[in-house]
């Protein structure tokens, strides 16, 4: 079956231009995820869907950053007045659904997109 | 604060030379450890996932190990095509669901 779809895979921006990314999970995924990989660093987790709720929006680095996922399935991360240290590779995962307490999920990712402000 | 370090940051080897990758992690509380393979321009695909101390998991030429302070990804005669960055990422209680990821080994097999 299909992946994790993300659009576009490359954006390039100018600094002060808003972006939107997107993420369509798997299909039957109830669980999404978004996270940020700079240059020489970890994985960083930025926001957590479980439906259309965010029950975790801990990572998100400013409130330039926003996300919602409507229906259950595809969520759009949107960065407004990019900056140039919001350069990185946008990462989606998305997993079955997620119990708090129970036994973790795997995440599965998608190819991610590439972001770079200019 | 929840840490998870990798160790070396880079390794080199020959095909057929095996050897292994370190993840050490100092959580609150671990309700599992994830082995993840990234090659370049890619997203991470899922290896595998380890909840307890003395699990074990093998596929193919690797084999993941978990203790209550790290765990190791050891290689068999490593291929050219197992070439790639390998990514340990925890998920730990009172953390949600969320991982949080080391900076990942990045593997070169060399013919």
């Amino acid at each position: 079956g299909a992946g994790v779809s993300q659009s576009p895979s490359n954006k390039v921006t100018e600094k002060g231009k808003d972006v939107e990314l997107r993420c369509d999970p798997i299909s039957g995924h109830t669980a999404l995820y978004w996270y940020r990989q700079s240059l020489g660093q970890g994985l960083e987790f930025l926001i957590y869907f479980q439906g259309n709720s965010a029950p975790d929006k801990s990572g998100l680095p400013s409130d330039r950053f926003s996300a919602e996922r409507t229906g259950g399935s595809v969520s759009t991360l949107t960065i407004q007045r990019t900056q140039q240290e919001d350069s990185a590779v946008y990462l989606c995962a998305s997993s079955l659904k997620a119990l708090n307490g129970g036994a973790p999920e795997t995440q599965y990712f998608g190819p991610g997109t590439r972001l770079l402000v200019l | 604060e929840d840490q998870v370090t990798q160790s070396p940051e880079a390794l080199r080897l020959q095909e057929g030379e095996s050897s292994s990758l370190n993840c050490s992690y100092t959580v609150s509380g671990l309700r599992g450890l994830f082995w993840y393979r990234q090659d370049p321009g890619k997203g991470p695909e899922f290896l595998f996932t380890l909840y307890s101390a003395g699990e074990e998991k093998e596929k193919e030429r690797l084999k993941a190990t978990l203790t209550k302070k790290e765990s190791f990804l050891h290689i068999t005669a490593p291929k050219p095509e197992d070439s790639a960055t390998y990514l340990c990422a925890v998920r730990v209680t009172g953390g949600g669901n969320k991982l949080t990821f080391g900076t990942g080994t990045q593997l070169k097999v060399e013919l």
